[in-house]
């Protein structure tokens, strides 16, 4: 069974650091790229970064470029977002998504997600 | 950045109805689109990708249809279990955006 398990997320002040770790089991994690998506209380989604099987590939959002790292580690099945520079408007609940097996099959696993609030 | 619209953004319907959600993308995006299904407090489900394949597992009466710029999602007889959020996204190019939702609540 396919399983995502986000953690890390929590209360950060402005201006502040933290880094999200998604652990991945179930599948051959090395064999598909990854993704993070965020949702805003009350609000939809918005994806974040995406990064290829092998790291080769790496894709931001403007709102998020130069402040966020996505990286993974194909021997610990995981997936991070280092996130720096923490604003307002990062606070959301954060999910790491499976890409599907072909191109632009959607994101086809998920996991619960962990909020991230960013407030003084 | 490619735009996705999607109309309506709420829906009223009752168990039973035919129901149908329209994406409209801002420039072609060939069949590169998925739709997914969100309840509250939980994570986005995949039901449709590539605008008409269906995800396995998910119920037959859930269908997707279009290319270009323009798609939909149909739900053919609304079950209790579909009241929720319903996004739309696009795939062909990055970033990977996706439309503002469309929420279904029982009339």
């Amino acid at each position: 069974e396919v399983q995502l398990v986000e953690s890390g997320g929590g209360l950060v002040k402005p201006g502040g650091s933290l880094r999200l770790s998604c652990a991945a089991s179930g599948f051959t994690f090395s064999s598909y790229s990854m993704n993070w998506v965020r949702q805003a209380p009350g609000k939809g989604l918005e994806w974040v970064s995406s990064i290829s099987s092998s790291s080769s590939y790496i894709y931001y959002a403007d709102s998020v470029k130069g402040r966020f790292t996505i990286s993974r580690d194909n021997a610990k099945n995981s997936l991070y977002l280092q996130m720096n520079s923490l604003r307002a408007e990062d606070t959301a609940v954060y999910y790491c998504a499976r890409d599907g097996p072909g191109y632009g099959d959607g994101f086809d696993y998920w996991g619960q997600g962990t909020l991230v609030t960013v407030s003084s | 950045d490619i735009q996705l619209t999607q109309s309506p953004s709420f829906l009223s319907a009752s168990v039973g109805d035919r129901v149908t959600i329209t994406c409209r993308a801002s420039q072609g995006i060939s069949s590169y689109l998925a739709w997914y299904q969100q309840k509250p407090g939980k994570a986005p489900k995949l039901l449709i990708y590539a605008a008409s394949t269906l995800q396995s597992g998910v119920p037959s009466r859930f269908s997707g249809s279009g290319s270009g710029t323009e798609f939909t999602l149909t739900i053919s007889s609304l079950q209790p279990e579909d009241f929720a959020t319903y996004y739309c996204q696009q795939l062909n190019s990055y970033p990977p955006t996706f439309g503002q939702g469309t929420k279904v609540e029982i009339k």
